[in-house]
């Protein structure tokens, strides 16, 4: 038990439509990344917020967005959603001045486009 | 761009055997994690190995950084049903404002009764 929670667990939407996944964690948890993990792969990174800024982007387009609230917890948004967005998505904190990168993973939400 | 390979890609093995799966880059990491994945949940960190050479052992599972901190391997001995999962290796770059983790494709591993 990570004390991570997502939500949605599943998701199901048509190509174009827009999503919102949500992410809570442990108090004192105050950065969050997200990653998209396609099946039979490892999760991609796709940014990192730190005290509601985001700090890190990997390479995914400006349609992936996200935010991160005061109480640390955390939202992804993808526009435009295309067929290829069907993966397991996955958020990770860490905890402020713990040891450094040791992220706790959620269980994930898995969104299927169609 | 760093790219991590994992090999192999699939293991199916009694119970009882012993495995040893690897990672390999043609990057130098900064440090190294493994990861099991279980499915329906989120990677769990199972080690760190920061320093070259490093070897670490988690009860069955031994853990060893290459000396030029670009490959790890991980040894299980004696496996158990309970060992089944994905094992993710990532790397860690240190980057500006955050450091940078690549995920490898991971090794399914299945231990059969």
């Amino acid at each position: 038990e990570t004390g991570v929670t997502q939500s949605p667990t599943h998701l199901i939407k048509t190509r174009g439509q827009q999503v919102t996944l949500r992410c809570s964690s442990q108090s004192g948890h105050n950065t969050v990344s997200w990653y998209q993990q396609a099946l039979g792969q490892g999760p991609q990174f796709i940014f990192q917020y730190y005290r509601e800024e985001e700090n890190g982007r990997g390479n995914f387009p400006p349609r992936f967005s996200g935010l991160q609230f005061p109480n640390y917890s955390s939202e992804l948004n993808v526009n435009a959603l295309e067929l290829d967005d069907s993966a397991l998505y996955l958020c990770a904190t860490q905890r402020a001045g713990g040891a450094k990168n040791i992220q706790y993973f959620g269980a994930g939400t898995r969104l299927s486009v169609l | 761009t760093q790219l991590l390979e994992q090999s192999p890609q699939f293991l199916s093995i009694q119970e009882g055997e012993n495995l040893t799966v690897y990672c390999n880059s043609s990057s130098v990491f900064s440090s190294l994690q493994w990861y099991r994945q279980e499915p329906g949940e989120g990677p769990v960190l199972l080690v760190t190995v920061v320093t070259g050479g490093e070897v670490k052992k988690l009860k069955r599972l031994t853990f060893q950084f290459g000396d030029a901190r670009k490959d790890s391997s991980l040894h299980i001995t004696a496996a158990q049903p309970g060992d089944t999962g994905l094992y993710l290796c990532a790397g860690v770059w240190p980057k500006t404002s955050y450091d940078k983790v690549i995920f490898g494709p991971g090794t399914s591993l299945s231990v059969i009764p």
